[in-house]
């Protein structure tokens, strides 16, 4: 089945840098990969997602790249704040039907103020 | 609007006592559904998903059982818990039919002393 991986799995930011957290994605047919910002106690929420047919998508400071040759994907958070702490996750899929996830292990991102 | 509702929020349960989670989803018809688990600084895994009523799935071999009885309510369940089973559950769900955003409840935070 579909595997994802995550790296690295903690970040550390001055802020106003740059973040990038990247995955790689084991099935070639994943078509639909989401990136999550889960804060502490609460539920992931999406925050961005790139489908296959597009290679890259920009909302405000927040960037996703795909590869599909590589299977790789790449976030980007630019201009970074102490809000955006928090932990990340990528996911990747590739069923229409169930819509099924499969997460990567997360990123710990901390923005030293 | 659709909301999702999980309950409770925190669990303290002996080893050996039965599970009983809950979650329910409104403002819409026929989600796909789904509970995750996570284990500390782990990531997101898929222990069950449904596509309608009755329609159970389950990723990973384990104590747990899940059930559908009805169309936005999806139950995860346990006749007798293992300290393993210690973790953060998420529910969720998505539109059905296409690789959409899932959407997370708050979570159950769940301690088997």
């Amino acid at each position: 089945g579909e595997n994802v991986e995550q790296h690295p799995s903690t970040l550390s930011v001055q802020e106003g840098d740059s973040a990038v957290i990247k995955c790689t994605y084991s099935d070639s047919a994943s078509n639909y990969f989401p990136w999550y910002k889960q804060e502490l106690g609460k539920g992931p929420q999406l925050i961005i997602d790139i489908r296959s047919n597009v290679g890259e998508k920009k909302d405000q400071r927040i960037a996703v790249t795909l590869n599909k040759t590589a299977k790789h994907f790449s976030l980007h958070i630019t201009e970074t704040q102490p809000e955006d702490s928090a932990v990340y996750f990528c996911a990747a899929s590739l069923s229409s039907n169930t819509g099924k996830l499969i997460f990567g292990q997360g990123t710990t991102l901390q923005v030293k103020p | 609007s659709q909301t999702i509702h999980q309950w409770p929020a925190t669990l303290v349960q002996p080893v050996g006592s039965p599970l009983s989670l809950e979650c329910t989803v409104e403002g819409t018809s026929n989600p796909n559904l789904y509970w995750y688990r996570q284990a500390a600084g782990r990531g997101l895994q898929l222990l069950f998903y449904s596509v309608g009523i009755g329609q159970i799935s389950s990723e990973v071999p384990q104590n747990l059982s899940a059930s559908r009885p009805q169309d936005r309510q999806f139950i995860l369940s346990s006749k007798k818990l293992l300290l393993s089973d210690s973790g953060f559950y998420l529910c969720a769900w998505s539109v059905p039919g296409g690789n959409t955003e899932a959407f997370f409840g708050q979570g159950t935070r769940l301690t088997v002393v």
